[in-house]
């Protein structure tokens, strides 16, 4: 069975532009949850998406927004990028929520100059 | 809002010995989980043991056990017969539950950074 994919592992970007991360989740899982790790300020909660709804989010600017496809395949994206967005973004998929077990891709690193 | 608490930012400890990690939490919430997640150096977040905030008796996984005390608002992770490959930055994870929304999203502490040496 295939774990979570996140793609692309390694992402450089500058500052202002926008970026689009993707997830794919554990086939069967309906659940996929982003969360932002830095160095600073840990792991925060983004959101989650459940069957293309977003159930929650958390406490970011609107320029982190994301959406889930009918596959459950989830991307985020971030517009006009800062330098405090460099961060590893992991994603968890779980088969209704976070409640039921959870398994987190390998995160794609962001790094904006 | 929920916070957890981990106050040893790094550990060490010697092969097949044990090891506890502490963590401490704050809420006003009266059901919810507690989780030890696992981060590697290959980065990918894994699931070390869950918690149910309703029940009595510490969750316990092979060679990892916890000791929950709701009152005190604790939850700490014992490792024991330590190897290498535990060698990662542990986590310790709260979740409330939120029936209403039916969404579910984990507050984590700042981490232990654990190191096992041969």
């Amino acid at each position: 069975k295939a774990g979570v994919t996140q793609t692309p592992r390694y992402l450089i970007k500058t500052r202002g532009q926008q970026v689009t991360l993707s997830c794919s989740p554990i086939s069967g899982h309906r659940s996929v949850s982003w969360y932002q790790q830095t160095p600073g300020q840990g792991l925060q909660f983004l959101f989650e998406y459940f069957s293309e709804t977003q159930r929650n989010k958390g406490n970011f600017p609107g320029r982190f927004s994301g959406r889930q496809f009918s596959n459950s395949r989830s991307e985020m994206n971030v517009s006009t990028l800062e330098l405090g967005d460099s961060a590893l973004y992991l994603c968890a998929s779980s088969l209704r929520g976070m409640n039921t077990e959870a398994f987190f891709g390998q995160g794609t690193r962001l790094t904006v100059v | 809002a929920q916070t957890v608490t981990q106050s040893q930012p790094e550990m060490s400890v010697q092969e097949a010995e044990t090891v506890t990690l502490s963590c401490t939490y704050d809420t006003s919430e009266n059901n919810y989980y507690l989780f030890w997640y696992k981060q590697p150096p290959s980065r990918q977040m894994i699931l070390v043991i869950r918690q149910e905030a309703y029940k009595q008796q510490n969750a316990t996984e092979n060679r990892f056990s916890v000791n929950f005390q709701k009152a005190a608002k604790s939850f700490s992770l014992k490792i024991s017969d330590s190897q290498l490959g535990d060698t990662a930055m542990y986590f310790c994870a709260f979740m409330k539950l939120d029936s209403g929304a039916g969404s579910y999203q984990l507050t984590f502490g700042k981490g232990t950074k654990l190191s096992v040496i041969p």
